[in-house]
């Protein structure tokens, strides 16, 4: 099993949905928990991080659940610019981070 | 942004011949990290460093080597490149909090 699954996707929306993308982990002493996005060809870049509370960011809210060892991400009100890849980032307690390959995103007119 | 740059953005290089890629920050980060990315297989860790002359293997370290004599420079050399480490290089930084911040990626290809 791999360290951090994503569903690869692409998720094919319309402007104004919603959508959300789930991450499972493997590695339950995990501490860290982020959200990147990256646009074709270029750098991630940091999306949110992941609390046990729960994160919310205007359009975009992140979650944690320790139990079943997963995090997620919800999309409201989906816009065009939000086409791209969002990578689940998951820290073991080292400052050696473990990527998932991504989910892609389209947000289609 | 985070302070990041990496040089040169672009590379062709031969077969067989040694490549250095420069990442360097002014953000003054303890630790500082070179991924490589290929369809298919995401972000693979090459090397790392946890300070000046620290530094460690990653998973795909095998044809790479790594210096960093200053806080502020990481620098990766495939000491001689082979048509399979064509990719596009990132460099990322992180302080205490476990947040990457990615540079702008250098895209070598090896002919």
């Amino acid at each position: 099993r791999k360290e951090v699954e994503q569903d690869p996707g692409p998720f094919n929306v319309p402007e104004g949905a919603t959508v959300a993308f789930n991450c499972t982990y493997s590695n339950s002493a995990s501490q860290s928990f982020f959200w990147y996005r990256q646009d074709c060809r270029k750098e991630p870049k940091l999306l949110m991080s992941v609390y046990s509370s729960g994160n919310e960011d205007g359009r975009f809210t992140a979650q944690l659940n320790r139990a079943s060892q997963y995090i997620s991400l919800l999309i409201r009100d989906s816009k065009l610019s939000d086409s791209a890849t969002y990578l689940c980032v998951v820290n073991g307690g080292s400052y050696i981070p473990t990527f998932g390959r991504g989910t892609s995103l389209i947000v289609h007119p | 942004d985070a302070g990041i740059t990496q040089s040169p953005r672009h590379k062709v290089t031969e077969t067989g011949t040694p490549v250095t890629l420069r990442c360097h920050q002014t953000e003054n980060h303890r630790y500082m990290y070179w991924y490589r990315q290929d369809p298919g297989h995401g972000l693979r860790l090459i090397h790392y460093s946890y300070g000046v002359k620290d530094t460690d293997k990653g998973e795909v370290s095998d044809g790479y080597s790594v210096s960093r004599s200053k806080t502020e420079d990481f620098l990766l050399t495939l000491e001689s490149a082979t048509s399979s480490q064509t990719s596009v290089y990132f460099c990322a930084i992180s302080a205490e909090t476990y947040e990457q911040y990615f540079g702008p990626g250098t895209r070598l290809t090896v002919t």
